[in-house]
């Protein structure tokens, strides 16, 4: 069965700067990788997902993210933070056979002005 | 959006009485989840389902049943509900293929008392 870690759980960066959210998973066969972000109190919304190609995926809001099979790792990258970025994000992994979909904790950013 | 519908969206129940909560889907997705969110766990997948009458356990489904009659209704009943089910509840669905994201309801938030 696959899994999803965040390793932090909160990160706060200040307006304009660069971030970075971490994301390992562990799956034995080919992942199909996704990024979601959460409002408070809010639904949840896909940034961009990964199933092939291009190891570097473009998403809605500015973000990218970055497949690293050798690390096991899909984090997610913004060169400059906007305060509306302020939100909860997860990553996800879901299985060859379509079926089983896994998140992981979710880190939570703040965003200084 | 797609077309995900929770309800209710709020509810307060007592300790030992039965809970069913319904999502419904316009979209005519396959695949059909139930996930819990709690702070520092992310979302946990409860149940999903796969088709009509076709379901399968998830990795918290103690406590917790559901049902698919028709395409569109995926029901997560709480037997009897604890306080530990206190939670926010998040149905999502998604179209049949591992490459495909899933679309998620806007959640409904569960108090047992």
């Amino acid at each position: 069965a696959q899994s999803v870690t965040q390793p932090d759980i909160h990160i706060t960066v200040s307006e304009g700067a660069s971030l970075e959210l971490r994301c390992n998973y562990s799956y034995g066969a080919t992942p199909y990788l996704f990024w979601y972000v959460q409002s408070p109190g809010q639904g949840l919304q896909l940034l961009l997902k990964y199933f092939s190609g291009d190891t570097l995926v473009q998403g809605i809001k500015g973000f990218e993210a970055e497949f690293k099979r050798s690390q096991s790792s899909f984090n997610l990258r913004k060169p400059s933070v906007h305060w509306s970025d302020a939100a909860e994000y997860f990553c996800a992994v879901a299985d060859n056979y379509g079926q089983n979909f896994v998140f992981g904790p979710g880190t939570r950013l703040s965003v200084l002005p | 959006d797609a077309g995900i519908t929770q309800s209710p969206r709020h509810k307060v129940t007592e300790t030992g009485t039965p809970v069913t909560l319904r999502c419904h889907q316009t979209e005519n997705h396959r695949y059909m989840y139930w996930y819990r969110q709690d702070p520092g766990h992310g979302l946990r997948l409860i149940h999903y389902s796969y088709g009509v009458k076709d379901t399968d356990k998830g990795e918290v489904s103690d406590g917790y049943s559901v049902s698919r009659s028709k395409t569109e209704d995926f029901l997560l009943t709480l037997e009897s509900a604890t306080s530990s089910q206190t939670s926010v509840y998040f149905c999502a669905i998604r179209e049949l293929g591992s490459t495909t994201e899933a679309f998620f309801g806007q959640g409904t938030r569960l108090t047992v008392v």
